[in-house]
C-alpha cells in the first residue's frame, strides 16, 4: 500500500524567512501533486511534477522531485502572509485498470507578520 | 469553464439518520471521484467512476456507504445510517478519464457533521 508522508505537520515562520516542506512517498510513483487548500476551501493544484529531477516554481514557491529518493520538496522563499494555507502532496499510482491520488497528511503553514 | 458542482454545501445529521450527496463533474470529464477528507488529514479516495461503472470502491464502507452514477454524468453518494465518526468534508473531483495522465479538478466539497 503506497504511503505518503509529509513533514512538518505544523509550521509557523515569519515573513521574510524561507523554508522546506518534505513529502516522502513508499512505491515508485507515476506523477507528483501539490496542493494548496485554504480553511473551508477546496483543492486548488499548484504544480505537477512528472519525472525525475522536475522543478517548477511559481512565484515564492518551488517544487522539486527526486524519484530515486522517493522525496519531493516545496520551497517557500520569503514568506508572505498570503501563503498561509494548508499544503498536501498527493502521488499518483496507475495500477492497470485505474489510477489513484494518494494524499499526504498535509502541512498546515501559518505565516505571521 | 464550469467547475465541479456539489451540494448541499452543509449538512448538520443526528447519528442512525441518512444522507446524500450530489456532485455535477466538469463536462466531458468520464471519471468521476468521491473522497473523504477528516478535519486534520488529507483527502481519501472512497470511490471512482469510469462513466457510469466503478473501477475502483476498495475503501468504501459498503455496509453503509452507496454511491451511483446512473448515467456518467452526476454522481450521489449515500450514507445510511451515519456515524459520528462520518463527521467529514466529502468531495467530489472529475477528470478527463482515469489514467493518471489528466489532472483531477475539485469541487467546493460537502461538510457533514453527524451529532
Amino acid at each position: 500500500e503506497l504511503k505518503v508522508e509529509q513533514n512538518p505537520l505544523f509550521l509557523s515562520m515569519q515573513e521574510g524567512k524561507n523554508y522546506t516542506i518534505y513529502c516522502n512517498y513508499s512505491t515508485t510513483s507515476d506523477r507528483l501533486y501539490w496542493y494548496r487548500q485554504d480553511p473551508g476551501k477546496s483543492l486548488e493544484s499548484l504544480f505537477v511534477l512528472l519525472s525525475n529531477g522536475a522543478v517548477k516554481q511559481e512565484g515564492r514557491l518551488m517544487a522539486s522531485l527526486d524519484t530515486k529518493a522517493r522525496l519531493s520538496t516545496l520551497h517557500i522563499t520569503a514568506a508572505v502572509h498570503d501563503l498561509s494555507a494548508t499544503y498536501f502532496c498527493a502521488v499518483v499510482k496507475n495500477t492497470g485498470t485505474a489510477s489513484k491520488l494518494t494524499f499526504g497528511t498535509g502541512t498546515r503553514l501559518q505565516v505571521t507578520l | 469553464e464550469a467547475g465541479v458542482a456539489q451540494s448541499p454545501r452543509y449538512k448538520i445529521i443526528e447519528k442512525r439518520q441518512s444522507v446524500a450527496f450530489w456532485c455535477n463533474p466538469i463536462s466531458g470529464h468520464a471519471t468521476l471521484y468521491w473522497y473523504q477528507q477528516i478535519l486534520g488529514q488529507g483527502p481519501k479516495l472512497l470511490i471512482q467512476f469510469q462513466n457510469n461503472g466503478v473501477v475502483d470502491d476498495s475503501q468504501l464502507p459498503k455496509d453503509r456507504f452507496s454511491a451511483e452514477r446512473l448515467k456518467g454524468v452526476d454522481s450521489t453518494l449515500k450514507i445510511q445510517p451515519a456515524k459520528l465518526e462520518d463527521s467529514a468534508v466529502y468531495l467530489c473531483a472529475s477528470s478527463l478519464d482515469g489514467t493518471g495522465d489528466n489532472e483531477q479538478f475539485f469541487g467546493p466539497g460537502t461538510r457533514l457533521t453527524v451529532l
